[in-house]
């Protein structure tokens, strides 16, 4: 069965460095989401991304923030300038259409110390 | 988005059916109940959805009655596999830019 693939799995990182999370979507999707989980709070939506363009962003999602599709393949989240509070589970998504249902992949946990 | 509730936590022992409520009494009527599932350290997996009576796939079965204020997720015979946190999303998903927004969810433990 295909899969959303995440990597790295786990991140650690310094504060006010540069991070980017890379994400493989299912190849014959066509709409990709990031969405972020704090430890022990609700999962919650950062950006979607449809034709090479954000579609919808959260207020979470700031200037820090920047997505990429820079081939055919990788979908990226970009982090600027990390912040301690930016440490959470980061969860790459894709959906074949509109309203389908959203695979997600299996996270990566990024570590701001 | 309708605002959904739904019990904090759940037990239950193997074998048995466990039935998740939740009620979204502001639904609308472009709205659809979806159910997501995640298991600790992993991303959500989507369910089940549905409009409107009874929708039943190879894992669960989604009841909504006529007024649609609430659903209700059905488990057949779970197993401690099963244990996990079980989100009811409300929304209008094809003209919400697909945006998924997950509540607090149900924790269902599976006993032996």
């Amino acid at each position: 069965e295909p899969e959303v693939t995440q990597t790295p799995s786990h991140q650690v990182t310094q504060m006010g460095q540069e991070v980017i999370l890379r994400c493989v979507p299912i190849s014959n999707h066509l709409y990709f989401y990031w969405y972020r989980q704090i430890l022990g709070q609700k999962v919650e939506f950062l950006v979607s991304f449809y034709n090479n363009e954000i579609s919808e962003k959260s207020e979470i999602f700031d200037d820090q923030f920047s997505v990429e599709r820079p081939d055919g393949s990788n979908f990226t989240l970009k982090i600027r300038s990390t912040k301690l509070e930016d440490s959470a589970m980061y969860f790459c998504a894709s959906s074949p259409v509109l309203a389908g249902e959203q695979y997600f992949g299996p996270g990566t946990r990024l570590t701001v110390t | 988005l309708a605002k959904t509730t739904q019990p904090i936590s759940m037990d239950s022992y193997e074998g048995q059916e466990v039935n998740i409520t939740c009620s979204h009494n502001n639904i609308a009527t472009n709205d659809y109940i979806t159910w997501y599932q995640q298991f600790p350290s992993q991303g959500p997996r989507f369910i089940i959805q549905g409009y409107k009576t009874k929708v039943t796939n190879e894992v669960a079965s989604l009841f909504i009655p006529a007024d649609r204020k609430s659903s209700t997720l059905s488990l057949p015979r779970v197993s401690l596999s099963d244990t996990a946190v079980y989100y009811c999303l409300v929304g209008d998903i094809p003209n919400a830019g697909n945006m998924l927004t997950f509540g607090g969810g149900t924790r269902l433990m599976v006993k032996p």
